[in-house]
Parts: C-alpha cells; structure tokens; sequence
C-alpha cells in the first residue's frame, strides 16, 4: 500500500517569505508527527496529532510555526517569515494506535 | 529530562565483521525503545522495537539490539556487516502514550570493502 507521502520534496524560499509542506499519512493511521532534522542532528520533535484531540504542539520553535490536521487525515505544516536557522529537513510520521511511527521521505527547506 | 544519548558519531567496520551501535536514554519510566535506518536519500526505516518481554529483539536485515535496564542501554548488533548496512542510524524512545519521541543524533556507519 502506499506510504507517507510529502510534498514538495524541496522548496528553496527567501528569507521572510511563508512556506507549507504538506504530509498525506497512511489511510487510517490516527497519530501524525512532524519533526524536524538540521544538518548533522537527529530528529527533533514539532508536533503531534492523535485522532480528534488538540494537538501537542509543546516542541515548535516559535510562533512562526504551527500545523493544522485536516479531517484527521492531511497536515499543513506553516513556517512564517522563514528564517536562516529553518533550513532543514521536514519529516511528517504517521503512526497506528501501536505506537510504531512510519516516515514519509521529508522536505528539504533552503532559506536563503 | 528525557533524552537518548549515541556516543559514536562515525563508525567504520569492514565487511563481514560484526558491528555494535551504542544507544544509552533517559527516561523516568519503563521505555519503548526503537532503532532506525535512514539511507542516503531515503526516510527512516524501522529496525526493530521494544515494548515488553524478551529482552533480545530480532530485527529486520539482521539486526538485533539488547535492553539492559540496569545499563539504561538499547545496543544495535549486527554479527556481520555488509556493504549495503552503510547508512546512519537512528535510535529512539517513545513516551508510554506515544505523544512524543525521542530521538538520538545519529550514527553514521560507513562499511569498507
């Protein structure tokens, strides 16, 4: 079946111009995670969907980011008046009530 | 705090030689621990996991890991490298209610023929 899927796969920006990536998860997973990898670093958590309930959005950076599940499915994950220090890889997981996460390909963001 | 420590950044084994990835957490209470795979280009793959039970998980394309409580450990192994294992390697805890993970800063294993 078909996997996490990400859109764009990247997306070169000028600096203080907004960006939004887009990540389809797997038909019927309830839980959806962003996160975010800098150069040379492990994954750091953004944020966490899980069914209907608010969101955990207790690891983004700034009010510059924030995220929207629509029908419990697509997430928009919105950087505002991108910055330098954005340049990243953006991974979206879904996940199914066992907890194991399932990672979509990523966007490459390149502020400049 | 909750946090996953991989000691070695770059590890270079041989082909055919047996390899061992450290992974070392903290996490107050009992960890659900994972290993990750991310290839050039490719999103993370999972290796194996750990709930519960045995304490010597079996993984795919041969891994294994071990977790020893008293060590607060979750070591990667491998009896025998080959050259397609080159990749970087994640490892991670996950809260019990799998609101969030953890994620270590990755060690890259580079295989020499």
């Amino acid at each position: 079946g078909a996997g996490v899927s990400q859109s764009p796969s990247n997306k070169v920006t000028e600096k203080g111009k907004d960006v939004e990536l887009r990540c389809d998860p797997i038909s019927g997973h309830t839980a959806l995670y962003w996160y975010r990898q800098s150069l040379g670093q492990g994954l750091e958590f953004l944020i966490y969907f899980q069914g209907n309930s608010a969101p955990d959005k207790s690891g983004l950076p700034s009010d510059r980011f924030s995220a929207e599940r629509t029908g419990g499915s697509v997430s928009t994950l919105t950087i505002q008046r991108t910055q330098q220090e954005d340049s990243a890889v953006y991974l979206c997981a879904s996940s199914p009530l066992s907890g194991t996460q399932y990672f979509g390909p990523g966007t490459r963001l390149l502020v400049l | 705090a909750q946090s996953v420590t991989q000691p070695d950044i770059h590890i270079t084994v041989s082909e055919g030689a047996s390899l061992e990835l450290r992974c070392n957490y903290s996490y107050g209470a009992t960890p659900y621990l994972f290993w990750y795979v991310q290839s050039p280009g490719q999103g993370l793959q999972l290796l194996l996991k750990y709930f519960s039970g045995d304490t010597l998980v079996q993984g795919i394309k041969g891994f294994e890991a071990e977790f020893k409580r008293s060590q607060s450990s979750f070591n990667l192994r491998k009896p025998s490298v080959h050259w397609s294992d080159a990749a970087e390697y994640f490892c991670a805890v996950g809260a019990n209610n799998f609101n969030k993970f953890y994620f270590g800063s990755g060690t890259k294993l580079n295989v020499k023929p």
